[in-house]
């Protein structure tokens, strides 16, 4: 059975600090997802990581994946309140399913 | 684009009842998915359908809980009877069947929020 982890499950950082959240996932994929979650709000897609190397990046969050180390990173460079929301990510596993993290609450402030 | 509507999007029932949820997928998506979202917790997968076919219900409670999809579009997500545990964010999503780019971007409803008393 798939498990996902994330660390840290919270985060509280200043506004213009980097930070990194680690997705570890148990069995071989190579297709991860990111997603953000605001209070009260569903899920918004923000990154599509389809093969060992992949890098995405929007504005101040970069992502990658490793597929051999079963590891995907999201940096935050310069964060800002704006940032502030939890961040999940899902691991495919068979036929189009999503295995999804424990979520990372980030919380920026001045 | 329309998004992946659903309703209610709040609901308060005593245990023991019964309730039903609601989800619209964007048009075109042939895979619908249930979640359930607790508090604090990460989306977890009660069912998956293709069209009008179920891919994938091994963690739906089945003694409680059923869905259906109906001529591949509109979904409903039925629990009967409610228990405490069953508190937590209905989420419903859809995604097109997989494309040249070999992404499965699945499209978030905004939840109907469950509480059981």
């Amino acid at each position: 059975e798939l498990k996902v982890e994330q660390n840290p499950l919270f985060l509280s950082m200043q506004e213009g600090k980097n930070y990194t959240i680690y997705c570890n996932y148990s069995t071989t994929s190579d297709r991860l997802y990111w997603y953000r979650q605001d209070p009260g709000k569903s899920l918004e897609s923000l990154f599509v990581l389809l093969s060992n190397g992949a890098v995405k990046q929007e504005g101040r969050l970069m992502a990658s994946l490793d597929t051999k180390a079963r590891l995907s990173t999201l940096h935050i460079t310069a964060a800002v309140h704006d940032l502030s929301a939890t961040y999940f990510c899902a691991v495919e596993s068979g036929f189009q399913k999503l295995v999804f993290g424990t979520g990372t609450r980030l919380l920026v402030s001045p | 684009e329309a998004g992946v509507a659903q309703s209610p999007r709040y609901k308060i029932i005593e245990k023991r009842q019964s309730v039903a949820f609601w989800c619209n997928p964007i048009s075109g998506h042939a895979t619908l998915y249930w979640y359930q979202q607790i508090l604090g917790q990460g989306p977890k997968l009660l069912i998956q359908f293709q069209n009008n076919g179920v891919v994938d219900d091994s963690q739906l409670p089945k003694d409680r809980f059923s869905a259906e999809r109906l001529k591949g579009v509109d979904s409903t997500l039925k629990i009967q009877p409610a228990k405490l545990e069953d508190s937590a964010v209905y989420l419903c999503a859809s995604s097109l069947d997989r494309g040249l780019a070999g992404a499965v971007e699945q499209f978030f409803g905004p939840g109907t929020r469950l509480t059981v008393l």
